[in-house]
């Protein structure tokens, strides 16, 4: 089945412990981008990738970090998660950047919560 | 920069209905595309449709069509026959189109409008 991944789906953790949120999708995708989603907000995208060892920040990068060295996989890593990065993160991936319709497809969403 | 604009926080409507939410964009692109994203409770996002900007005519999805009025940036999605199953979170999302031909990837989403379908 083709589909996004993230793990974990849940967490809670505290100031300060470095933590990582991994997503893998197995459509051969060349696009991968990350997105957090805050009430009242909506979704805003984090970083993304074009393609493996390609990246770029988004709009809300700050606090994060992430790596492209293999095409499936797309990691999230916060190094000092902060209270203010409590929220709902999705990854998200399509085909190419350069290929319509460019439709990008969501993994279920992890739900982290920093105390 | 471009932004997205959903005016209705919230909206009900009677099961079998038609209603229709409403998307303003602001953007100095020619090109670009637009999506509706529907969030239903389990959170997953779903594609509900898409509009290339470049094409006049109105997409349609079964019983979900846009109304797409470029001069006036506005991409407004409609339900015919709601159902149930339709109550979720609505997002619309703006894509702009690159300068290589290709897209530069970045979603812009509104803020959603909670849509709930009343039996």
């Amino acid at each position: 089945e083709a589909q996004v991944t993230q793990n974990p789906r849940y967490l809670i953790t505290v100031t300060g412990k470095k933590l990582t949120v991994t997503c893998s999708q197995n459509m051969n995708h060349e696009y991968m981008s990350w997105y957090r989603q805050d009430p009242g907000l909506g979704l805003r995208q984090i970083y993304y990738s074009m393609n493996v060892e390609v990246t770029d920040k988004g709009d809300v990068p700050e606090g994060y970090k992430v790596s492209r060295k293999e095409k499936r996989n797309f990691p999230l890593i916060l190094e000092s998660p902060s209270p203010n990065q409590t929220s709902l993160y999705f990854c998200a991936s399509s085909l190419s950047w350069q290929v319509v319709p460019y439709e990008q497809y969501f993994g279920p969403g992890t739900r982290l919560t920093v105390t | 920069a471009q932004t997205v604009t959903q005016s209705q926080p919230e909206m009900s409507v009677q099961e079998a209905e038609t209603v229709t939410l409403s998307c303003t964009y602001d953007t100095s692109e020619n090109n670009y595309y637009l999506f509706w994203y529907k969030q239903p409770p389990s959170r997953q996002m779903i594609l509900v449709i898409r509009q290339e900007a470049y094409k006049q005519q109105n997409a349609t999805e079964n019983r979900f069509s846009v109304n797409f009025q470029k001069a006036a940036k506005s991409f407004s999605l409609k339900i015919s026959d709601s159902q149930l199953g339709d109550t979720a979170m609505y997002f619309c999302a703006f894509m702009k189109h690159g300068p290589s031909g290709g897209s530069q990837g970045n979603l812009i989403f509104g803020k959603g409008t909670k849509l709930s379908v009343k039996p």
